[in-house]
């Protein structure tokens, strides 16, 4: 059973520090989307990548959010200085197709705590 | 830019049938209307995937009209199980990239 994974599934940071998510995409898929939850934002699409090509990232904060698909088996989402205010669940989806709105499958989240 | 508008929650019983609708007002011509549900402490799962008019699978309905300005996910005799947050996705019309999820509807299945 094809799933996404994502490493960690917690992490506690200190505000100002590095973070530095993985993803392993389900084999095959082209399609990579990061995603963003909280409380008062509900789910929010930080950027997605298509044969490795990053198609939208509008929804990254620029400054300190950055990602990148260094193979087709991996995608980073990296943050720094990472501060409060960037306390989430943050979710990895992979799909294969050309639409947009394509089935995803999500991986399971990490946790992100900035104190 | 494409909006979406759901409930924010609702509340029904066991057995009985449920629909959402979600209204979405300039999405993509040539792209699915598709639809999510997610349990506390999981990412959303796939429900249901349609273009137009009625879907149909193992586990839920899609109704979408012809303008396809909304949609309505129809879920029958609902169990405590389908207690969760269901969403729907649409791609927006003016930017072949940008991807909309609606807010959320918190649906409650009371025994």
């Amino acid at each position: 059973d094809a799933r996404v994974t994502q490493t960690p599934r917690d992490k506690v940071t200190e505000m100002g520090q590095e973070v530095t998510m993985r993803c392993q995409p389900i084999l095959g898929h082209n399609t990579v989307f990061w995603y963003r939850q909280t409380m008062m934002q509900g789910l929010e699409l930080l950027a997605y990548f298509r044969n490795r090509a990053p198609l939208d990232d509008s929804g990254m904060p620029k400054d300190r959010f950055s990602a990148e698909m260094p193979d087709a088996t991996l995608a980073t989402l990296k943050i720094q200085p990472s501060e409060p205010r960037d306390s989430a669940v943050y979710f990895c989806a992979s799909g294969l197709g050309t639409g947009v709105a394509d089935t995803q499958y999500f991986g399971p989240g990490t946790r992100l705590t900035v104190l | 830019l494409a909006k979406t508008t759901q409930p924010i929650s609702m509340d029904s019983y066991e057995g009985q049938e449920v629909n959402i609708t979600c209204s979405h007002n300039n999405i993509a011509t040539n792209d699915y209307i598709t639809w999510y549900q997610q349990f506390p402490s999981q990412g959303p799962r796939f429900i249901i995937q349609g273009y137009k008019t009625k879907v149909t699978n193992e586990v839920a309905s899609l109704f979408i009209p012809a303008d396809r300005k909304s949609s309505t996910l129809s879920l029958p005799r609902v169990s405590l199980s389908d207690t969760a947050v269901y969403y729907c996705l649409v791609g927006d019309r003016d930017s072949s990239y940008k991807l909309i999820f609606g807010s959320g509807t918190r649906l409650l299945v009371r025994p």
